[in-house]
């Protein structure tokens, strides 16, 4: 099974309005991060989290972080429209073993 | 400009034609990745580099080649694709920092969509 789980699978809101996601992983971690894939493009990273990090931010972005949970959120304020794409949470474990997950497909309709 | 290149964007096969994805890092890493991406199934690692000569299996190994004779290079072989090939494949780098807390951000390509019928 997948180390990062997203849920949910598919997010649908209004522009302006928060997208809240999450992730789920099942071992221990060095790190966490999200990426964000455009259709059919490459990845970019938003935001890396360490396991000792509770949470961190990033112009409208929040990521947090629950290692007695094994979990994260990514958040995104005041959506944009531009903001439409699959999202991807990685989990880093020792070495440079990294786990993604299936990813959220967030849609911000104008 | 730091970044990572791979070649072709876009390929169309045949089954059991041999092809090879190339990818190249101009950031001195050491670490090199590659994964496929599936419709609701996520990115899955398909082999990975801790350096030139050191190649390791990911999840999903079977069907694939690679090498690492240079640091820079790390290609992709497919010795006699399948269908069950076709996917988009990213080419990934990153520094190597085993076991630390240290910043290890994986840069990724831009990907190749291959289609084998």
């Amino acid at each position: 099974s997948q180390q990062g789980e997203e849920d949910p699978q598919a997010l649908s809101i209004q522009e302006g309005e928060n997208a809240t996601m999450n992730c789920s992983y099942k071992t221990s971690i060095n790190n966490l991060q999200w990426y964000r894939q455009n259709s059919g493009r490459g990845l970019v990273h938003l935001i890396l989290i360490r396991s000792n990090e509770r949470e961190k931010h990033s112009g409208r972005l929040r990521v947090t972080l629950d290692t007695s949970k094994k979990s994260s959120s990514l958040l995104i304020t005041a959506s944009r429209a531009a903001d439409t794409a699959s999202y991807f949470c990685a989990t880093e474990r020792k070495g440079n073993d990294m786990r993604f997950g299936a990813g959220t497909r967030l849609t911000v309709k104008p | 400009e730091a970044q990572v290149t791979q070649n072709p964007r876009y390929l169309i096969t045949v089954t059991g034609k041999k092809l090879t994805v190339t990818c190249s890092q101009n950031m001195n890493h050491e670490y090199m990745s590659w994964y496929r991406q599936d419709p609701g199934l996520g990115l899955r690692q398909i082999y990975y580099s801790m350096n030139v000569e050191v190649t390791d299996k990911g999840d999903v190994p079977e069907g694939y080649k690679v090498s690492r004779k240079e640091k820079r290079n790390f290609p992709l072989i497919l010795e006699s694709p399948s269908p069950n090939q076709t996917s988009l494949y990213f080419c990934a780098s990153s520094l190597s920092e085993p076991f630390s807390y240290t910043y290890n951000e994986q840069f990724f390509g831009p990907g190749t969509r291959l289609t084998v019928l």
